[in-house]
């Protein structure tokens, strides 16, 4: 199984809206990441998880909380969205983070479409 | 800080290959990536080099490395319409994670 798996594949929520946005992975993998991608743009890292901690946040809105409840698992947490927030939120995997190195390939799920109205 | 640069579009036609081209600015950088993202999908890695190496092979895909000009390529043989796509070249090096290029849009035309 060499899949990252994304869920809801789309999403439209209101600004008051909570809502969550999901990634799994059964790799073995240790580190997991959200990524945010706008239309023509590259994706922009937001947040790494290295063994279930959190490695880095790229100064990203507090309005965005990430959560990793185990090693497979990787939850971002949406709450009072602006509408440029929309964009395509992508979760990636890798191998591991030892010394500030990514150790190995970045895999990447098919990402979730995210609209906020 | 670390750069990555690539030519926003390339038309090709049908059964010619394709050459996709890339700059990095970071010399310390070990890995070099090509991603593929088809619309509306996620990123797939279709191949990687270590900078100690210049020219990695697979199938139909040819990287060529020039660590010197800090130039890679991407040479797709043969292309077929389901090459149309945005082609990402990433690096990593110093820094913590891979830094992506704006990529660049692959048009196959019959």
């Amino acid at each position: 199984d060499t899949e990252v798996t994304q869920t809801p594949k789309h999403l439209v929520m209101g600004m008051t809206n909570k809502k969550s946005l999901k990634c799994e992975q059964h790799m073995g993998h240790r580190a997991m990441y959200w990524y945010k991608q706008k239309a023509k743009k590259p994706p922009e890292l937001m947040f790494v998880y290295s063994y279930e901690k959190l490695s880095i946040n790229e100064s990203v809105p507090s309005r965005f909380s990430p959560e990793c409840p185990n090693s497979s698992l990787l939850n971002l947490h949406l709450h009072a969205l602006q509408p440029e927030d929309s964009a395509l939120y992508l979760c990636a995997s890798s191998p591991g983070l030892a010394g500030g190195t990514l150790i190995g390939e970045l895999f990447f799920g098919e990402g979730s479409r995210l609209t906020v109205l | 800080g670390e750069d990555v640069e690539q030519s926003l579009f390339l038309s090709v036609r049908e059964g010619d290959s394709s050459v996709i081209n890339c700059t990095y600015t970071d010399s310390s950088s070990t890995y070099l990536y090509w991603y593929k993202q088809e619309p509306g999908a996620g990123l797939q890695l279709l191949t990687y080099i270590f900078s100690n190496m210049d020219m990695k092979q697979d199938q139909r895909l040819t990287v060529l490395l020039n660590k010197k000009d800090k130039h890679l390529s991407l040479r797709i043989a043969d292309t077929q319409t389901g090459d149309s796509a945005i082609y990402f070249c990433a690096e990593k090096g110093g820094s913590y994670i891979p830094t992506f290029g704006r990529g660049t849009s692959l048009i196959v035309h019959p």
